[in-house]
């Protein structure tokens, strides 16, 4: 497969929750990204990493946070403070500044 | 602030006409640029990127500092190459990526 991967492809989500969405990497890279894009809008970063236990915010972090614990995976929480989570979830990752590789993406539905 | 801005959502052309895709990016270091295309149900993908200054699958994208711009370009359009293109900009100091609105682009027959 690509080396990236993105888990689940489908996730629906009560309001009030928190939920984790996962991304792994098998391909050494040290950059880590996430993406959340909505029609019209393209790609908007949530957050970035481009070294284990370090990360930053991107333009749109409000009512998101991860961790970087280990170089192969980069989990994006969507907390309850994010008050349109409903989106499409891209997760990327790569060497710095060269090519970044995508996951298949998971589609959070908030019901 | 950096940005990279694509004023067209949706371009639409004949098979066989020449495409240009915009993309204008506002950055005040030096710009590290790429295209990536987003084929109807598969991953997004890079096409090609400004430092190496190659022709994928017809495309050409030329690096313009004085307008700021990384125009996709291609002669001949075919109908396969229907799909969304965004423009993307790395910010070399900190090994950010960001991306532009995208425009789907529309092949006819």
């Amino acid at each position: 497969d690509g080396g990236i991967t993105q888990s689940p492809k489908y996730l629906f989500r009560k309001e009030g929750q928190n939920v984790t969405l996962s991304c792994e990497q098998n391909l050494n890279h040290d950059a880590m990204y996430w993406y959340r894009q909505d029609p019209g809008q393209g790609l908007r970063l949530i957050y970035y990493s481009q070294i284990v236990n370090d990360f930053q915010k991107g333009d749109i972090a409000e009512g998101y946070s991860v961790s970087r614990e280990k170089k192969e995976s980069f989990p994006l929480t969507v907390t309850s403070a994010q008050k349109n989570p409903t989106a499409f979830y891209l997760c990327a990752s790569g060497f710095l500044n060269t090519e970044a590789f995508f996951g298949q993406g998971t589609r959070l539905t908030v019901v | 602030a950096q940005r990279v801005t694509q004023p067209e959502k949706l371009l639409s052309v004949f098979k066989g006409a020449p495409v240009e895709l915009k993309c204008n990016y506002s950055y005040s270091g030096s710009p590290e640029l790429f295209w990536y295309v987003q084929y109807s149900r598969q991953r997004l993908q890079l096409l090609l990127r400004h430092i190496s200054r190659e022709s994928i699958k017809g495309f050409t994208a030329d690096l313009n500092k004085g307008e700021t711009s990384f125009h996709l370009k291609k002669p001949f359009a075919q109908e396969e190459d229907s799909a969304m293109y965004y423009c993307a900009l790395v910010v070399n100091q900190g090994g950010k990526l960001i991306f532009g609105q995208g425009t789907e682009l529309s092949v006819k027959p």
